[in-house]
């Protein structure tokens, strides 16, 4: 059971490049959630996904896409990265119970 | 809106006891939940409160009242690994954090 698995652990861009953050969870949960964290700072929602095929914005969405074809699987795409889109990146799924459960992060830098 | 303050910093000493304290605003609230997060790490789920009262996990507690819109952690016996992040999240249909408090426990 591997819990929450985000892809890459670590990544440099240039600005207006885009990339994916990967993210999958084995625990058949149906909410998923991204944030962003800056230094010192607190997290941040993007977007989140209550179940295959529906995803919603969070607090700070623009700049980001998200889609959710399948349960397992919400990837986070950068459109056309900026440098204030550093920051580490951790996506989490919920399961009733047992809170929301999240990834090691990604950890984003755009120059 | 939907907010949640905390206090940004609290230092304790170990074996101390110390509360983290956590008023929210917030529309279709269903619960308050307590994270912590390590110095580079994720955050781990603590605890959650749905209803007003104590709920008590080891040396951890968490309070809530729902009309004072005000939650707390409460953190017993501290110890050095205790220095961490501690962050409330209110519980809608998506899970929005608090500021956070630091919390650093002195030998």
């Amino acid at each position: 059971n591997a819990g929450v698995t985000q892809t890459p652990k670590f990544q440099v861009l240039k600005t207006g490049q885009s990339m994916t953050l990967q993210c999958a969870q084995d625990m058949n949960h149906e909410y998923m959630s991204w944030y962003r964290q800056d230094p010192g700072m607190g997290l941040r929602l993007i977007h989140y996904s209550v179940g295959a095929g529906i995803t919603d914005q969070g607090e700070v969405p623009n700049g980001y896409n998200v889609s959710r074809s399948t349960t397992e699987d919400f990837p986070l795409r950068l459109l056309s990265a900026a440098p204030s889109q550093t920051s580490v990146y951790f996506c989490a799924s919920f399961g009733e119970g047992s809170g929301y459960t999240f990834g090691s992060g990604t950890r984003l830098t755009v120059v | 809106g939907q907010s949640l303050e905390q206090p940004s910093e609290v230092t304790a000493v170990e074996g101390a006891i110390v509360q983290i304290n956590c008023t929210y605003q917030t529309s279709g609230f269903y619960g308050l939940s307590w994270y912590q997060q390590h110095d580079g790490g994720a955050p781990t789920f603590l605890s959650y409160n749905a209803l007003d009262g104590l709920e008590e996990t080891g040396r951890f507690s968490s309070f809530l009242s729902r009309s004072d819109s005000y939650g707390y952690l409460l953190l017993q016996e501290l110890q050095m690994k205790d220095s961490a992040s501690y962050f409330c999240a209110h519980n809608t249909d998506k899970l929005i954090f608090g500021t956070g408090t630091r919390l650093q426990v002195f030998p």
